[in-house]
């Protein structure tokens, strides 16, 4: 068990670019998430997979956001035409169905947009 | 709509000075309240599930503790590797149970 991994760790874009991150869930979880955190706030709900399915996305994700797990495996976030106000961590997390549920999340995808 | 208030915003101890960081919370249902680290830069690092009121769970120089309302997390001689922002979450029995509520969190400064 090597924990949730997120690739790339940092990423600098310019405005108007697309970027794309990866999240490697623990492999045993069928849950996973993705939330999003900026300075002095703490994560917000963005998304949620249970498997492949992709069963709810937060009012946060506009149109420009897409998130996809195929085969229920690992996990992408895009962002399309990047804004400076989409500059945050990017936080994955992932869990078992069975109680007690424990979230595990990755060490995050920091994004800059300049 | 779950919501979760964390107070102080910040503290700072030195080292051996115990305390508590409060979180408040409102919630539908209670299916669980988390308590979490992070470091700077990093993801939280899960500490602690609570799932009923009295319940307690201790893990090294922290307890944590739940009532109907909020949860303390407490401190007893902290050291300086104890610095950290402590997050509070919590995940209800609504329509969306599976995603949590987090607060802004305490930073917490442990001066040697």
């Amino acid at each position: 068990d090597t924990g949730v991994s997120q690739n790339p760790r940092h990423k600098i874009t310019k405005r108007g670019q697309n970027v794309t991150f990866r999240c490697d869930p623990i492999s045993e979880h069928n849950r996973l998430y993705w939330y999003r955190q900026t300075l002095g706030q703490g994560p917000e709900f963005l998304t949620y997979f249970q498997n492949e399915a992709q069963l709810e996305k937060s009012r946060l994700l506009s149109d420009r956001f897409s998130a996809e797990r195929p085969k229920g495996s690992f996990s992408t976030l895009e962002i399309q035409r990047t804004e400076q106000g989409d500059s945050a961590m990017y936080l994955c997390a992932s869990s078992p169905d069975r109680l007690p549920y424990g979230y595990t999340f990755g060490s995050g995808t920091r994004l800059t947009v300049v | 709509e779950d919501q979760v208030t964390q107070s102080p915003e910040a503290l700072r101890l030195q080292e051996g000075e115990s305390s508590s960081l409060n979180c408040s919370y409102t919630v539908s249902g209670l299916r669980g309240l988390f308590w979490y680290r992070q470091d700077p830069g990093k993801g939280p690092e899960f500490l602690f599930t609570l799932y009923s009121a009295g319940e307690e769970k201790e893990k090294e120089r922290l307890k944590a503790t739940l009532t109907k309302k909020e949860s303390f997390l407490h401190i007893t001689a902290p050291k300086p590797e104890d610095s950290a922002t402590y997050l509070c979450a919590v995940r209800g029995s609504g329509g969306s149970n599976y995603k949590l509520t987090f607060g802004k969190g305490t930073l917490l400064t442990v001066n040697p």
